[in-house]
């Protein structure tokens, strides 16, 4: 099971928008709705942002949004800010015996 | 709030077993399931598997002739135990909740561990 690809790096400014995609394949974006999307800042642990493709836990800013269409997940971003300056990665189910697939990670940097 | 703390030897010698125990407070560990998920220096992450308090337990394809994940409901703890280690295996190991829809909701904080003679 290969990871799903994303962009090494995205970048915006303060207050813009930014989109990360995430393509998998028909074996686990394409197929499931259960794509999830963690920020990761340095050294520190993973943070779920979004699960099920779309939905926000408790605490998470309604800044941060997500989409699927066919094998593409994409994490939007909105009104940047400073503090959103991490790495992103997806995560879908798969139908492979691997049951969980990340992506390759996203470096957000915020000019 | 839920917390998972990791706790473990930071190095392990090539061909020994790494061993990991992840300790869960505020909250009980039983009905969810418990993985292992780990992150080589500079590289992305890898889901190494989950076990359940009952018992059924799921692994990478990967590692899963290495790999045992045991869950200890009496001491709210789950493990990790890694045989046959390389310097491939080196890397910050983290427990996480599974939250259901297959993500995971709550992390411990990582620990590092290298694998070197």
């Amino acid at each position: 099971q290969s990871a799903l690809t994303q962009p090494a790096s995205v970048s915006g400014s303060v207050g813009q928008s930014i989109t990360i995609s995430c393509t998998g394949t028909s074996s686990d974006i394409g197929t499931y709705n259960y794509v999830s999307w963690y920020q990761q800042h340095p050294g520190k642990a993973p943070k779920l942002m979004i699960y099920d493709v779309n939905n926000r836990p408790s605490g998470v800013s309604n800044r941060f949004s997500g989409s699927k269409s066919g094998n593409t997940a994409s994490l939007t971003i909105s009104g940047l800010q400073a503090e959103d300056e991490a790495d992103y990665y997806c995560s879908s189910h798969t139908s492979s015996s691997t049951l969980y697939v990340f992506g390759t990670g996203t470096k957000v940097t915020v000019l | 709030q839920v917390q998972l703390q990791e706790s473990g030897p930071g190095l392990v010698k090539p061909s020994e077993t790494l061993s990991l125990i992840c300790t869960v407070s505020g909250g009980s560990i039983s009905s969810y399931y418990w993985s292992w998920i780990r992150q080589p220096p500079g590289k992305g992450l890898e889901w190494i598997g989950y076990n359940y308090y009952s018992g059924s337990a799921n692994y990478n394809p990967s590692l899963k002739s290495r790999v045992t994940i045991s869950v200890d409901s009496s001491r709210n703890q789950f493990s990790l135990k890694l045989s046959s280690v390389t310097a491939a295996d080196t890397a910050v190991y983290y427990c996480a909740r599974n939250g259901g829809s297959y993500s995971f909701d709550y992390w411990g904080q990582g620990t590092l561990v290298t694998v070197s003679s």
